[in-house]
């Protein structure tokens, strides 16, 4: 069974930062790319960043470039997201989701995280 | 930039019904890369269709997926209780990729 468990998330002031983590199992972890998606409350989805399997394709929605880094480490099974600069805007539960198709980028998210919520304020 | 919208906001309906919720694109989409999702409250997103009309493993054939340029729908042929919640459209295969505001389908 394909699992991707999230820790990470809380209360953090403006300006300050937070890093999540994702911690698969079930799949072959390094075939596949892995992306982080937010929600903010009430609102619709947002992608947020991709990594490839290998970690050499990176890419970010504009809204989140320069701030936040995303990253894996295939020898835990495990991809991170690091949120810099964080803001009000910022405020979402964030998933982390596993791309359907191995060896490719195709953003078709078919297992997903539990979440964790990450609270900008002051 | 694509742009998805999604309606209508909200559809209430009843066990039994038939459900329409469409996805319209600011320019002619590949139908390829069309998706739907299935969220409930306090829960991720479920995959639903994928190349606007495939349906996901697990799902049931009660839903079905269409359209092709700038309009898709998400069809939901006879409703069960455990089809309420937001049910959100993709265009993926790119980055940036792009979802729609969401349907809330309330029972």
């Amino acid at each position: 069974e394909i699992q991707l468990l999230q820790s990470g998330g809380g209360v953090v002031p403006p300006g300050g930062s937070l890093r999540l983590s994702c911690a698969a199992s079930g799949f072959t972890f390094h075939t596949n790319a892995m992306s982080w998606v937010r929600q903010a409350p009430g609102k619709g989805l947002e992608w947020v960043a991709a990594i490839s399997g290998s970690g050499r394709t990176i890419n970010y929605a504009d809204s989140v470039k320069g701030r936040f880094t995303i990253s894996r480490e295939n020898s835990d099974n495990t991809v991170f997201l690091e949120l810099n600069g964080l803001s009000a805007d910022d405020t979402a539960m964030y998933y982390c989701a596993k791309d359907s198709t191995p060896l490719y980028m195709t953003y078709l998210f078919d297992h997903w995280g539990q979440g964790a919520l990450v609270s900008v304020s002051s | 930039e694509f742009v998805l919208t999604q309606s209508p906001g909200t559809l209430s309906l009843s066990p039994g019904d038939r459900a329409t919720l469409f996805c319209r694109a600011n320019q002619g989409l590949n139908s390829n890369y069309v998706a739907w999702y299935q969220q409930k409250p306090g829960q991720a997103p479920r995959l639903l269709i994928s190349g606007a009309s495939s349906r996901a493993t697990g799902i049931p054939e009660r839903f079905s997926g269409s359209g092709s340029g700038t309009d898709f729908t998400l069809t939901i042929s006879r409703l069960e209780p455990v089809d309420f919640g937001v049910y959100s459209c993709q265009y993926y295969g790119r980055s940036p990729n792009t979802f729609g505001g969401g349907t809330k389908v309330e029972i």
